[in-house]
């Protein structure tokens, strides 16, 4: 049911690289959200977004993180050095404007090896 | 605080059974109360949600209850069956943008 868009499904890297992934929200969708689900399947919020604007992040994603979403081009999201404990699932979900139903994309499974 | 707790973990029924999952949650600012589905190896699914406005949802064999004098909701599956297998997440927004506060999950199994 979900059209929310990322890329890619599955991301490998080494501890140090950058690990970046992308995600196209539904159409008609300015609101989108980042979290992270460990392998715990517990999730965490990392950042979300109105159109270009940041509305929210956690600490986290502000020291180590860089995102963006720009207009006519994909959302990203990028670890500048990545850590083993960033292995996890990447889930972007977008919502209308003000909206409440959030709906998630396929995740890009990341392995920091 | 904007933590959701979740029950229980693992939960083990028989076809055709119900079976219910609860939880808690503690900004008393929430209004919407969401339900994911994820199967192994996919994304979390919608599948029901319930806002601070009702008491009772319900659609295709799904029940949703809020209770929010006590801050607490909860997902009964009626008729389960053995593709209902899967983890479900309950959530809950906190005070800014919508964000969603997730439970830790609960592992379903619906047995033959």
């Amino acid at each position: 049911n979900s059209k929310v868009i990322q890329t890619p499904r599955y991301l490998v890297k080494g501890q140090g690289q950058k690990a970046k992934m992308r995600c196209i929200p539904e159409k008609g969708h300015p609101v989108v959200f980042w979290y992270q689900q460990n392998k715990n399947n517990e999730f965490k919020f990392l950042i979300n977004f109105q159109n270009q604007e940041v509305l929210q992040q956690i600490d986290m994603t502000e020291k180590r993180f860089s995102a963006e979403c720009p207009s006519n081009s994909p959302c990203s999201l990028e670890i500048q050095s990545s850590e083993a404990g960033d292995s996890a699932l990447y889930l972007c979900a977008s919502s209308l404007l003000g909206g409440d139903e959030q709906y998630f994309g396929p995740g890009t499974r990341l392995t920091v090896l | 605080g904007e933590q959701v707790e979740q029950l229980p973990s693992i939960l083990r029924v028989q076809e055709g059974s119900s079976a219910s999952i609860n939880c808690t949650y503690e900004n008393s600012a929430s209004n919407y109360f969401p339900w994911y589905k994820q199967e192994p190896g996919e994304n979390p699914k919608l599948i029901i949600d319930i806002r601070s406005n009702m008491e009772r949802k319900q659609t295709q064999g799904l029940i949703v209850l809020l209770d929010k004098k006590a801050k607490r909701f909860s997902l009964h599956i009626t008729d389960t069956q053995p593709g209902d297998s899967a983890m479900y997440f309950c959530a809950a927004n906190g005070p800014n943008y919508n964000v969603l506060y997730f439970g830790s999950g609960t592992k379903l199994t619906v047995e033959p």
